[in-house]
């Protein structure tokens, strides 16, 4: 009972490479979302997606680009990677409410381009 | 869009001593203030949150105090443990905006024994 889970845990690739980072929850939550935290431990919101639908893109690169064949997955691909892509990046789940539910987070991938 | 500030950047007490970490946040609207634990290498655990409509939320050791004219809010840990020493975010949201967290830029918390 994993409830929010990433894959890889770690990656390390070269520039210019295209990876791939998968995220699943078995919580039966409706918005799964991508964090970025970055060398200096800050953590920022990148995507967010309800039922299989983008509802928050923020100011991301193209090179990344979210997909989500079910609520329960939410997938990170990124082209072309970058000397400052490395990074540890954190899925996080949350139920459908009235009001903002909480979010729970997956164990992270550490991205490192090297 | 919001702003969210945390203070001190890092935090040192002696076991048993009380930690306090203060938060203010830019945005009125915003009604959901989580606070998460991040230990060394692992994912940040929600540890309490608080809403905006109340102004004291207590588990055990830990409490929040949200002070909304002030746009500001504050984790209280006492009878601190070597345990607690955490990496501590807290973090604004709103429905409106998506739920996203806005999170501010963490606190090191370091407990000597």
């Amino acid at each position: 009972d994993t409830a929010v889970s990433q894959t890889p845990k770690y990656l390390v690739t070269q520039m210019g490479n295209d990876k791939s980072i998968k995220c699943e929850q078995n919580l039966g939550h409706d918005t799964m979302y991508w964090y970025k935290q970055d060398s200096k431990k800050f953590l920022k919101i990148m995507f967010s997606y309800n039922n299989k639908e983008l509802i928050i893109n923020e100011t991301v690169p193209n090179r990344f680009s979210p997909k989500s064949p079910d609520k329960a997955h939410l997938n990170l691909h990124i082209n072309s990677l970058e000397l400052g892509d490395s990074a540890v990046y954190f899925c996080a789940s949350s139920p459908e409410g009235l009001a903002v539910e909480t979010q729970y987070f997956g164990p992270g991938t550490r991205l490192l381009v090297l | 869009g919001e702003n969210v500030e945390q203070h001190p950047s890092t935090l040192s007490v002696q076991e048993g001593d009380s930690a306090v970490i203060k938060c203010t946040y830019s945005d009125s609207a915003s009604n959901y203030f989580p606070w998460y634990k991040q230990e060394l290498g692992k994912r940040p655990q929600l540890i309490i949150d608080i809403r905006s409509n109340v102004g004291e939320k207590k588990d055990q050791r830990i409490a929040v105090t949200l002070n909304k004219t002030a746009k500001h809010f504050s984790l209280h840990i006492t009878e601190t443990q070597p345990e607690d020493s955490a990496v501590y975010f807290c973090a604004a949201s709103k429905k409106a905006a998506g739920n996203k967290l806005t999170f501010g830029g963490g606190t090191r918390v370091l407990v000597k024994p």
